[in-house]
């Protein structure tokens, strides 16, 4: 199972840009990389899924180099509502059954 | 389309107690999953199950059972609650791994505490 490690915590001010990378040392051949986001009281919810390179919708990017043993979420001009924990999860191929996340990155944003 | 949806939102249990926290998803996804979030901290894996009539222990399955007898339900039991089992679960789906794209869907968590 491919463990991830995070920053515990990270601020930010309104309109930066945030990046929070996540390091996934033994990430297997077919793992994709999936980024969640959670607000308090509430399930969490997909972001943003990648394989390899980068990816990019309508709220965030995902850049994911050559060896894949990490990846970095980024989020453009964030506002005060993108105040959240961010979870990275490595697994959805077909030998990971088991989806175990990591302690996650809690981005406060100040105004 | 409702995707995952939990019952009951909130349950109040005393020490020794059993209850049963229901998972239900409409989206035919094969794959379920059921976590406990303890407050401040991140997701822990207690129990899966890759399709109906199957189930498997995650990282903290202790003091649960789970059962999949249909596609779209899946259970979590505690035959005999305690303190420490006081957390918010939260019940997962997805579709098949191996396709792209086949993230997790999240019901909106079942608030226990325990006394």
């Amino acid at each position: 199972l491919a463990k991830t490690t995070q920053p515990i915590s990270m601020d930010s001010y309104e309109g930066q840009e945030v990046n929070i990378t996540c390091s996934h040392n033994n990430i297997a051949t077919n793992d994709y990389i999936t980024w969640y986001q959670q607000f308090p009281s509430q399930g969490p919810r997909f972001i943003i899924q990648g394989y390899k390179t980068k990816v990019t919708n309508e709220v965030a990017s995902l850049f994911i180099p050559a060896d894949r043993k990490s990846s970095t979420l980024s989020l453009p001009r964030v506002s005060l509502s993108d105040t959240a924990v961010y979870y990275c999860l490595v697994g959805a191929s077909y030998n990971t059954d088991k989806l175990i996340f990591g302690t996650g990155t809690r981005l406060q944003v100040f105004p | 389309n409702a995707g995952v949806t939990q019952t009951p939102k909130f349950r109040v249990l005393k020490t020794g107690q059993s209850m049963t926290l229901l998972c239900a998803q409409d989206m035919n996804h094969e794959y379920m999953y059921w976590y406990r979030q303890d407050p401040g901290m991140g997701l822990r894996l207690i129990h899966y199950s890759v399709g109906e009539g199957t189930t498997a222990k995650g990282e903290v399955p202790d003091g649960y059972n789970v059962s999949r007898l249909k596609k779209q339900n899946f259970l979590l039991g505690l035959e005999s609650a305690a303190p420490s089992q006081t957390s918010v679960y939260f019940c997962a789906s997805r579709r098949i791994p191996g396709q792209a794209n086949s993230p997790l869907h999240f019901g909106n968590g079942t608030r226990l505490t325990v006394t």
